[in-house]
């Protein structure tokens, strides 16, 4: 059974165009996260939700929007996409707000042509 | 703001040797330390969580240490194996809520 499923799991597409990457965890967690890898492998919070609430807002370009319909899942919508988008986009999940252990999904890999 | 560094970036070795991975943060006051594997164009794996109020945690071949004081965690990976190869990760958690900040990361390759 995967834990933490996220599709799609490859993104390609034009500048300007609007996008979602859908994330999924049944692990029963509160909190969900989502994490950016850049093309330097280097890998940063964007957000992060506990029981359908935001409390994690790193400083993202407004055009990324999370959405948490329930407590398994948590989508990010992206608006306008720039070249600079391009990246692997991480989901996680954990039991706890503080100090619980963080479980990953595979990444999207999304491609800004 | 805490920052995360890990020493050294890459890192290759033959089959059978013991390696310490190094990773150092700036703010003493983490709630927590993670350490991670990555396969490439792979997700993370979960390895070790070490609690601030803990000086160790160990899984297999694999030992993480923390020392607080001195803003600095290891990971030992005891007899490395080929299928070791990965990029290593290590992360703390400080501050409100469980904000991960990562290192980033050793790439290690060991060969037969």
């Amino acid at each position: 059974d995967t834990a933490v499923s996220q599709t799609p799991k490859y993104l390609v597409t034009q500048m300007g165009n609007d996008k979602s990457i859908k994330c999924e965890q049944n692990l029963g967690h509160d909190t969900m996260y989502w994490y950016k890898q850049d093309s330097k492998k280097f890998l940063k919070i964007m957000f992060s939700y506990n029981n359908k609430e935001l409390i994690i807002n790193e400083t993202v370009p407004n055009r990324f929007s999370p959405k948490s319909p329930d407590k398994a899942h948590l989508n990010l919508h992206i608006n306008s996409l720039e070249l600079g988008d391009s990246a692997v986009y991480f989901c996680a999940s954990s039991q706890e707000e503080l100090g619980g252990k963080q479980f990953f999904g595979p990444g999207t890999r999304l491609t800004v042509l | 703001k805490q920052e995360v560094t890990q020493i050294p970036a890459a890192l290759s070795v033959p089959e059978g040797e013991n390696l310490v991975l190094n990773c150092s943060f700036t703010d003493s006051a983490i709630y927590n330390l993670q350490w991670f594997r990555q396969d490439p164009g792979k997700g993370l794996t979960s390895l070790l969580l070490i609690q601030s109020s803990q000086r160790e945690q160990t899984s297999g071949r694999l030992n993480a240490s923390l020392d607080k004081s001195s803003g600095r965690s290891t990971l030992y990976i005891a007899a490395s194996q080929p299928g070791d190869s990965a990029t290593y990760l290590c992360a703390a958690v400080s501050g409100g809520y469980n904000k991960l900040i990562f290192g980033a990361g050793t790439r290690l390759a060991v060969h037969p």
